[in-house]
């Protein structure tokens, strides 16, 4: 099983800043890399696929960048609605794992 | 639109059994994989079980192998996440996923979560 490391697991920032999160798998997932956001009491919502593909609906100050073991998401500004945890996820083989997750939480 | 209702979520001892649904709406699902996902009470996402559309093909979670059984009945646009000798560790929000049009193994949309509670 592919085991994935989120890093922070809390990252306290304010509006306006630019979030910089980290995922590291424990062996190569190639590009097959996603990132989820999830807001209390709702269901996670697909953010990226295959390391930097916004999904539909995403906005641009969302991206993605990574190969192999190593991948980031960059949030470049903030906005109030950006504070949740985001969840990192291989889908480079069964079971497909996802990290343990990052709070972005207002400073 | 796509909708994904599930239900069938409650508390149940250990050791007994519980049988989820997840109905959907707004798309062809005999087209699509389903995924069944499941979050412990303040943890994180767990990949539990995937089935294809025509229900030929399954996986499974190592925790959950051997005790649950994914299914679904393509004329009732329907999943089912049979779950048996449930333990503690299988408390949990139960969410059913459809994939993103990109690949079967990214959840694109997701329903709400049914709660399963396991305890004496």
């Amino acid at each position: 099983e592919i085991v994935l490391t989120q890093s922070p697991a809390t990252l306290s920032l304010s509006p306006g800043e630019r979030a910089t999160l980290s995922c590291r798998a424990s062996q190569s997932v190639s590009s097959y890399l996603a990132w989820y956001q999830q807001k209390p009491g709702q269901a996670p919502r697909l953010l990226i696929y295959d390391v930097s593909n916004r999904a539909t609906g995403i906005p641009a100050r969302f991206s993605g960048s990574g190969s192999g073991t190593d991948f980031t998401l960059t949030i470049s500004s903030l906005e109030p609605e950006d504070f949740a945890v985001y969840y990192c996820q291989q889908r480079y083989n069964w079971p497909l794992t996802f990290g343990g997750g990052t709070k972005v939480e207002i400073k | 639109e796509v909708q994904l209702v599930e239900s069938g979520g409650g508390l149940v001892q250990p050791g007994g059994s519980l049988r989820l649904s997840c109905a959907a709406s707004g798309f062809t699902f005999s087209s699509y994989w389903m995924h069944w996902v499941r979050q412990a009470p303040g943890k994180g996402l767990v990949w539990v079980s995937r089935i294809d559309g025509d229900g030929s093909s399954k996986n499974y979670a190592d925790s959950v192998g051997g005790r649950f059984t994914i299914s679904r009945d393509n004329a009732k646009n329907t999943l089912y996440l049979q779950m048996n000798s449930l333990r503690a560790e299988d408390t949990a929000v139960y969410y059913c996923a459809r994939p993103h049009p990109y690949s079967s193994s990214l959840a694109g949309w997701w329903g709400q979560g049914t709660l399963v509670t396991v305890s004496s």
